[in-house]
C-alpha cells in the first residue's frame, strides 16, 4: 500500500533532549512537508522541502531542523532550542508537478516533553 | 496575520440535519480551496477542493461553496452521520506556490 509513516506514534523526552522524528512516503511525491498542531490551532508549517538536498523554512522553523537525503525520508529533530516542543506533528507529501497542491498526511506523531 | 479564518471553533449538529462549516480568506490571490477531515490522533485526510473558477462543487454528501466577492467558502454536509464527527480544515493556496494555508479548524459534533 502506498503511503506516509510517521514513527513513533507517541514520543517522550526529557527537556533539553534532541529528537527526530520520522517520516517516510512510497508515493513518489517529490514535496514533503512538517507541520505541527497545537490545541485549538490550525496546522502551522515548520520545513518543507521540493528537491532531495533542498528545503525550505515555514512559518515556525526555530528550533527545528530538517534532511532531505532520499526522496522518500524527510525526518525532522526538534532540538533543544524549541521553546515549547511538545505537540502533535504532522508530516505531509505531494507531486510537485500537480497545478494544485493537495498534500497527503501521515498519522502523526504526539511528542511530550517532560 | 491570519489569512484563512474558521471563527467558529465547534459546531453541533443533530443527526439527519445539515451542517454548514464556514472559512474566511484574505488573500485574493487564493485560487484553489481544499477542506480536511481530521479524527482525534490521526492525520488530516482530503475531503474536497475547489477551484476559483468555480462557485460550487458537489461530491456525495459534501458541497462547497465559494463566494469570492464575499472572499468566504462554505462546506455543506447533508445528510449528518456520526462517523462525520472530526475536525474540518479549510485551506487555500496560490497556483504554482509550494504553501497551504490552513485555518484554526472546526469540531463538528454530530448528535445522536
Amino acid at each position: 500500500d502506498g503511503g506516509i509513516t510517521q514513527s513513533p506514534k507517541y514520543l517522550f523526552r526529557k527537556e533539553g533532549q534532541n529528537v527526530t522524528l520520522s517520516c517516510e512516503q512510497n508515493l513518489n511525491h517529490d514535496a514533503m512537508y512538517w507541520y505541527r498542531q497545537d490545541p485549538g490551532q490550525g496546522l502551522r508549517l515548520i520545513y518543507y522541502s521540493q528537491i532531495v538536498n533542498d528545503f525550505q523554512k515555514g512559518d515556525i522553523a526555530e528550533g527545528y531542523s530538517v534532511s532531505r537525503e532520499k526522496k522518500e525520508s524527510f525526518p525532522l529533530t526538534v532540538t533543544s532550542a524549541q521553546k515549547n516542543p511538545t505537540a502533535f506533528y504532522l508530516c505531509a507529501s505531494s507531486m510537485l508537478a500537480s497545478s494544485y497542491n493537495e498534500q497527503f498526511f501521515g498519522p502523526g506523531t504526539r511528542l511530550t516533553v517532560l | 496575520d491570519q489569512q484563512v479564518k474558521q471563527n467558529s471553533p465547534s459546531l453541533s449538529v443533530q443527526e439527519g440535519r445539515i451542517s454548514i462549516l464556514n472559512c474566511d480568506y484574505t488573500n485574493s490571490m487564493f485560487d484553489y480551496f481544499l477542506w480536511y477531515k481530521k479524527y482525534p490522533a490521526e492525520g488530516p485526510t482530503f475531503l474536497i477542493s475547489i477551484s476559483s473558477i468555480k462557485d460550487k462543487n458537489e461530491d456525495g454528501r459534501f458541497t462547497v461553496f465559494l463566494n469570492k466577492s464575499a472572499k468566504h467558502l462554505s462546506l455543506h454536509i447533508v445528510p449528518s452521520q456520526p462517523g462525520d464527527s472530526a475536525v474540518y480544515f479549510c485551506a487555500a493556496i496560490i497556483q504554482g506556490a509550494q504553501k497551504l494555508v490552513f485555518g484554526q479548524g472546526t469540531r463538528l459534533t454530530i448528535n445522536p
